[in-house]
């Protein structure tokens, strides 16, 4: 089955730096790649996603890029604000299931 | 849009009892639904996939007696911890898939059980 690798667990930058996030996905067939931001207790929400036919999507200041030769993709979060802070989660999907990277933990220092 | 609503949010009861756990997709039907567990600081561990209709699909390890679910129409699915025991305590989480889209998956809010 699919393995979804995420890196790094823990960020923190300073308050108008970029954070970038990255994950690897081991199944080829994998064709649908979503970001989700989950704070604290709360529910994960879907912030970016991104389809094995486009290499990069850009919302303001979220972007994601994806490499299907490598089988890697990133979150790309700039001029960062403490509000960003939270859990983020990649996730890896064939059509069915969603199979989630571990998270990475960002803080914004202010 | 694409509103999943989860039900209760906070639960605490006895060892031995069962706790059902509602999950309503509000604005969409959804003909997949997911549930997940989730530990302080961990990822999301898929738990089952619930097809309205159908029996639920459930990831390797989980026991499907303990944890019933049932998917009996295109917006609500319910998980069952029956016989709920202390190391049942945990975050679970539902998600739904859009008819429509086929593709995302929204989450609820998540119910946090503590079985005493």
């Amino acid at each position: 089955g699919e393995n979804v690798e995420q890196h790094p667990s823990t960020l923190s930058v300073q308050e108008g730096d970029s954070a970038v996030i990255k994950c690897t996905y081991s199944d080829s067939a994998s064709n649908y790649f979503p970001w989700y931001k989950q704070e604290l207790g709360k529910r994960p929400q879907l912030i970016i996603d991104i389809r094995s036919n486009v290499g990069e999507k850009k919302d303001q200041r979220i972007a994601v890029t994806l490499n299907k030769t490598a089988k890697h993709f990133s979150l790309h979060i700039t001029e960062t604000q403490p509000e960003d802070s939270a859990v983020y989660f990649c996730a890896a999907s064939t059509g069915n299931q969603f199979y989630f990277g571990t998270g990475t933990s960002l803080t914004v220092i202010p | 849009g694409a509103v999943v609503s989860q039900h209760p949010s906070r639960v605490i009861c006895k060892s031995g009892t069962s706790v059902k756990i509602e999950c309503r997709s509000l604005d969409f039907q959804a003909t997949t639904m997911f549930w997940y567990r989730q530990f302080p600081k961990k990822s999301l561990m898929l738990m089952a996939t619930s097809n309205e209709g159908s029996k639920a699909t459930y990831e390797q390890g989980v026991e499907k007696d303990k944890f019933l679910i049932n998917h009996a129409s295109l917006t609500l699915s319910t998980l069952t911890v029956t016989s709920a025991h202390p190391e049942d305590s945990s975050f679970y989480i539902c998600s739904a898939r859009d008819w429509g889209t086929q593709e995302t998956q929204y989450f609820g809010p998540g119910t946090r059980l503590l079985v005493l």
